[in-house]
C-alpha cells in the first residue's frame, strides 16, 4: 500500500520554464511533507517542506504547495536550470515526528538548455 | 559540521554471504535511519535507532538488522544475502527534538551488489 505517490515517473523542462512536480498521499494523518534531490550516486539532499498548518511555502526558486483536502502537494522550481536535472522525492511523515519518512518513488527531471 | 558519512561506499559480495554498513551522523544528531533504495521502488525505510534503542522498524526480514552504539554511531548487517539485496543503502541522521518537525539528513550511501 503506497501511502506517498509521485504518478510522474520522468518530466522534461525547457530551462528558463516552471517545473511542476506533483505528488499525491493517501494517509490523512501526515503532517509534515518534504521534497529532497538526488543525484546519481550521492545520497537525496533537502530541499523545502511544509507543515500541514500551511499551504504554501518560498525558498529562492522553490514553492511547495500543499492542498489537504485532496492530500496533494506539489513543488514549483521557477525559472529551471540544468542544475535541477536531478530526481525528485516526496516525502510525509506524521505523528510530530515520531514515525519514519514515507517517501515516494521518486520523479527524475530533465532541464534541456 | 562534516555531514552524514558513511562506509563503505561500494562493496561486492556474493549469495548467502553477510555484510556489514556504517553510519556515522552529523554531529549532535541522536537518530539514525537507514533506508533501502532499489530502481522504481523509491527510499523503503529500514530501521530508526535513537539512545541505542529501535524506535522505529521497517517491513524487512529479519535478515536485516541494526544498532546503534553511544556515540550515535550506528551498523546495519544483513545475513545470508540474497541477489534481491542490490540496492543503494542510505543512513540519515536528525536531531530528535520534540515536535519532530526536522530535517532528515542523508549520507552518500553503500551501494551493495550481491552477485
Amino acid at each position: 500500500d503506497q501511502q506517498v505517490k509521485q504518478n510522474s515517473p520522468s518530466l522534461s523542462v525547457q530551462e528558463g520554464r516552471i517545473s511542476i512536480l506533483n505528488c499525491d498521499y493517501t494517509n490523512s494523518m501526515f503532517d509534515y511533507f518534504l521534497w529532497y534531490k538526488k543525484y546519481p550516486a550521492e545520497g537525496p539532499t533537502f530541499l523545502i517542506s511544509i507543515s500541514s498548518i500551511k499551504d504554501k511555502n518560498e525558498d529562492g526558486r522553490f514553492t511547495v504547495f500543499l492542498n489537504k483536502s485532496a492530500k496533494h502537494l506539489s513543488l514549483h522550481i521557477v525559472p529551471s536550470q540544468p542544475g535541477d536535472s536531478a530526481v525528485y522525492f516526496c516525502a510525509a511523515r506524521w505523528n510530530s515526528g515520531n514515525t519514519p519518512l514515507v517517501f515516494g518513488k521518486g520523479t527524475r527531471l530533465s532541464v534541456i538548455a | 559540521k562534516a555531514g552524514v558519512t558513511q562506509t563503505p561506499r561500494y562493496l561486492i559480495k556474493t549469495r548467502g554471504q553477510q555484510v556489514t554498513l556504517s553510519c556515522s551522523p552529523i554531529s549532535g544528531h541522536r537518530s539514525v535511519s537507514w533506508y533501502q533504495q532499489t530502481p522504481g521502488q523509491g527510499l523503503q525505510f529500514l530501521f530508526e535507532y535513537f539512545s541505542e534503542t529501535q524506535r522505529n522498524k521497517g517491513n524487512f526480514p529479519g535478515r536485516f538488522s541494526g544498532r546503534q552504539f553511544s556515540n550515535s554511531r550506528s551498523e546495519m548487517n544483513v545475513s545470508t544475502l540474497e541477489l534481491g539485496d542490490s540496492a543503494l543503502y542510505l543512513c540519515a541522521s536528525r536531531p530528535l527534538t520534540s515536535g519532530g518537525r526536522e530535517t532528515q539528513y542523508f549520507g552518500p550511501g553503500t551501494r551493495l551488489l550481491v552477485l
